[in-house]
């Protein structure tokens, strides 16, 4: 059976620190993958997506970047956090091209960010 | 116009009532159709899958209208542990490019005692 694991489950960053969270999946080959960022009390909001290793689409102009240097491993970055990057953050995985039927989304467990 | 649009809520019902939630998109050629429910703090879960036909599942009916384009959720004889938010979910590239997951803002709903 597939599995996604993203870690860590909750940070406390510091305003200018570097950030990277990890996500992996397992049991399935070539798999579409997303972040999503939710703020407090509102909808997810996608970041990025990704359909294949160094692929990587930007759907939010902002300091995060994303990187797939595996096909199961997708990697959210920033150089400097803002006080506006806290947030809970979940990464997601879905069938990818060729998929038959309705392909739903299975989201990692998310990591709650807050930038002080 | 956002692509996915819902109600935010809050619904506030006592346990046994029936509550209905719609959710609007704006591609007609959207192809795959979604509710998941996400409870406090935690990730999202698929509730179910909105078929063309429509489909139910228990005490969980859900409907697609294509030509309105909305998709709605009914869900009867509320239970407490229904309480949650209720996420519309569009695919808008159809089944071959699922390489996107649009997702509303969700509908918030409190059962009561």
């Amino acid at each position: 059976s597939q599995t996604i694991h993203q870690w860590p489950a909750t940070l406390v960053q510091p305003v200018g620190s570097p950030l990277s969270l990890e996500c992996t999946v397992e049991g399935t080959s070539n798999p579409n993958l997303y972040w999503y960022r939710q703020a407090a009390g509102r909808g997810l909001q996608l970041l990025f997506y990704s359909v294949g290793i160094g692929q990587i689409s930007s759907e939010v102009p902002q300091n995060l970047s994303a990187s797939r240097p595996q096909d199961r491993q997708f990697i959210l970055s920033s150089k400097k956090l803002l006080l506006s990057d806290s947030g809970f953050y979940l990464c997601a995985w879905s069938g990818g091209r060729g998929s038959l039927g309705n392909t739903e989304a299975f989201f990692g467990q998310g990591t709650r960010l807050t930038v002080v | 116009r956002k692509e996915v649009e819902q109600d935010p809520g809050p619904f506030n019902v006592p346990e046994g009532a029936t509550v209905a939630f719609n959710c609007t998109y704006s591609n007609s050629a959207s192809q795959s159709f979604f509710w998941y429910r996400q409870d406090c703090r935690k990730e999202p879960k698929l509730l179910m899958s909105v078929y063309s036909s429509g489909n139910e599942d228990g005490r969980f009916t859900a409907q697609l209208n294509r030509a309105s384009q909305y998709i709605s959720l009914l869900i009867r004889d509320s239970k407490l542990s229904d309480s949650a938010t209720y996420l519309c979910v569009v695919n808008p590239y159809g089944l071959y490019n699922n390489n996107d997951m649009r997702f509303g803002a969700g509908t918030r709903l409190t059962v009561k005692p």
